[in-house]
C-alpha cells in the first residue's frame, strides 16, 4: 500500500458536466501530482502541485484545474466534460527535491456519457 | 517520435519462463529510470527505481539500463501467474517539475 487515496473509485457524468476528483498523499509528501490514462495507453501528465502552487502541467487545456491544501489532500477539477475525458485519472505524491519517485493512488475512472 | 517507445504487446509466456521487457527513450536528459506494475483497474506500483546505468536487482527482477542506447528493460526470472499485469516503463529528468513520462505499457500474461 502506497499510502495515496483517492475517491470516488468510479463516476459517469454527461458531456458538459463539471467534476471533481479528490486525492489524500501520503503523509510528510509535499508534492502532488496528476495523472489521465486512457484504456490502452500509459498515465499522461495533467500538472503538479507543490506547497498548494502549479508548478509545472502538461497538455491539457485550462478547463483542467486543480487545488492543493496543507493538509496533504488535493482536488482536481475538469469543466465541460468531453467525451474523450473518459479514463483513469491517477494522482500520485512524492517529496519534491529528493530522488524518491511518486507513489500512485488506486485512480477515479470517470466514464463521459 | 514519441519520447518513451514500449511495445504494447500482449506477451504470453508459460510459467517459469524468463520475460524480458524492454523500452527505448529519446531524451538523453532523462537520469531517473522505473518501471510499475498495473493490474487491471489499479493504481500503477513501483516495482524498480534506478538511477545511472547499468543493473538492478531485486528478487526475480532486473533493471538493466544504457544509456548510451538509450534503452532500459526488466527482466523478470521464474515468471508466476501472479506476474500477469501490465508493465509501465517511465523515465524524468532531474529537478524541474519532475513529470514522470510513460511508456504505453506492455500487458503481459503468464499461464500456469
Amino acid at each position: 500500500e502506497t499510502g495515496v487515496t483517492q475517491s470516488p473509485t468510479h463516476l459517469i457524468k454527461t458531456r458538459g458536466q463539471q467534476v471533481t476528483l479528490r486525492c489524500s498523499s501520503q503523509s510528510g509528501h509535499n508534492t502532488v501530482s496528476w495523472y489521465q490514462q486512457a484504456l490502452g495507453q500509459g498515465p499522461q501528465f495533467i500538472f503538479q502541485y507543490y506547497r498548494e502552487e502549479e508548478n509545472g502541467r502538461g497538455n491539457f487545456p485550462p478547463r483542467f484545474s486543480g487545488l492543493q491544501f496543507p493538509n496533504y489532500s488535493s482536488e482536481l477539477n475538469v469543466n465541460a466534460l468531453e467525451l474523450d475525458d473518459s479514463a483513469l485519472y491517477l494522482c500520485a505524491s512524492s517529496w519534491t527535491g529528493s530522488t524518491d519517485t511518486q507513489y500512485f493512488g488506486p485512480g477515479t475512472r470517470l466514464t463521459v456519457l | 517520435q514519441k519520447e518513451v517507445e514500449q511495445d504494447p504487446g500482449p506477451l504470453s509466456v508459460p510459467e517459469g519462463a524468463i520475460v524480458s521487457l524492454n523500452c527505448t527513450y529519446s531524451n538523453s536528459a532523462f537520469q531517473y529510470f522505473m518501471w510499475y506494475r498495473q493490474y487491471s483497474r489499479k493504481g500503477p506500483e513501483l516495482l524498480m527505481y534506478t538511477y545511472s546505468s547499468g543493473n538492478k536487482e531485486d528478487g526475480r527482477f532486473t533493471a538493466q539500463v544504457d544509456k548510451s542506447s538509450k534503452y532500459i528493460s526488466l527482466f523478470i526470472r521464474d515468471s508466476q501467474p501472479s506476474d500477469s499485469a501490465t508493465y509501465l516503463c517511465a523515465t524524468r529528468t532531474q529537478g524541474g517539475s519532475e513529470k514522470l513520462v510513460f511508456g504505453k505499457g506492455t500487458k503481459l500474461t503468464v499461464n500456469p
